[in-house]
């Protein structure tokens, strides 16, 4: 079992499309992250959760809505995005929110708003 | 905030040539310090990290990267490349209140045969 799953790979949706993107780690990890990662700008970071508890939310449009149910899962809501926000959203967990601890990381969903 | 700037985006080399990818960060309180590696097609993954000790840190597939606190930066290298080592590399550093990483823009390198 690879320690953090994502599903789907890949997503094409509408701009009035509601769409759930979907995380798991299997690591036993206490914190998890969502990440926007586009052509030719940095790692941006979304959502960091720690013990399913939102400790950080980075100025991300509310037509993203995170979801932890507990600290094993991760989701991402969306609704009525826009082509901007085609990108590759990569989920990633560790032992603690602290910046010290490493981060490790699943294939990502690569998104299309068409 | 913290910064993190790689100053190279892209890098293209042959086989056997050395590798040097600039860090710089902004920040200097931390010295929890990581360089990422994303190969096509597969997952970010860690590369190497400094936490303490020796500024002179070695990580997976012979990397290695040094940490010069006066500079703030953190390099990282390699001392003879293969064509396998064509991967995105990131460098991430901790926030100032010691909590998110903040990653760089990341360097592409490609390596010929």
């Amino acid at each position: 079992e690879t320690g953090v799953t994502q599903t789907p790979r890949h997503l094409v949706m509408g701009m009035t499309n509601k769409k759930s993107l979907k995380c798991e780690q299997h690591l036993g990890h206490n914190a998890m992250y969502w990440y926007k990662q586009s052509a030719k700008k940095p790692l941006e970071l979304m959502f960091v959760y720690s013990l399913e508890e939102r400790v950080e939310n980075n100025s991300v449009p509310s037509r993203f809505s995170p979801e932890c149910p507990n600290s094993s899962h991760l989701f991402l809501h969306l609704h009525t995005l826009q082509p901007e926000d085609s990108a590759l959203y990569l989920c990633a967990s560790s032992q603690d929110f602290r910046g010290t601890y490493e981060q490790y990381f699943g294939p990502g969903t690569r998104l299309t708003v068409t | 905030a913290q910064s993190v700037s790689q100053h190279n985006h892209h890098v293209i080399l042959s086989e056997a040539a050395s590798l040097e990818l600039g860090c710089n960060y902004s920040y200097g309180g931390t010295v929890n310090l990581f360089w990422y590696v994303q190969y096509p097609g597969q997952h970010l993954q860690l590369l190497l990290k400094y936490f303490s000790g020796d500024p002179l840190v070695k990580g997976i597939k012979g990397f290695e990267a040094e940490f010069i606190k006066s500079k703030f930066s953190f390099n990282l290298r390699k001392p003879s490349v293969q064509w396998s080592d064509t991967a995105e590399y990131f460098c991430a550093v901790p926030g100032a209140a010691g909590n998110k990483l903040t990653f760089g823009g990341g360097t592409r390198v490609l390596v010929k045969p």
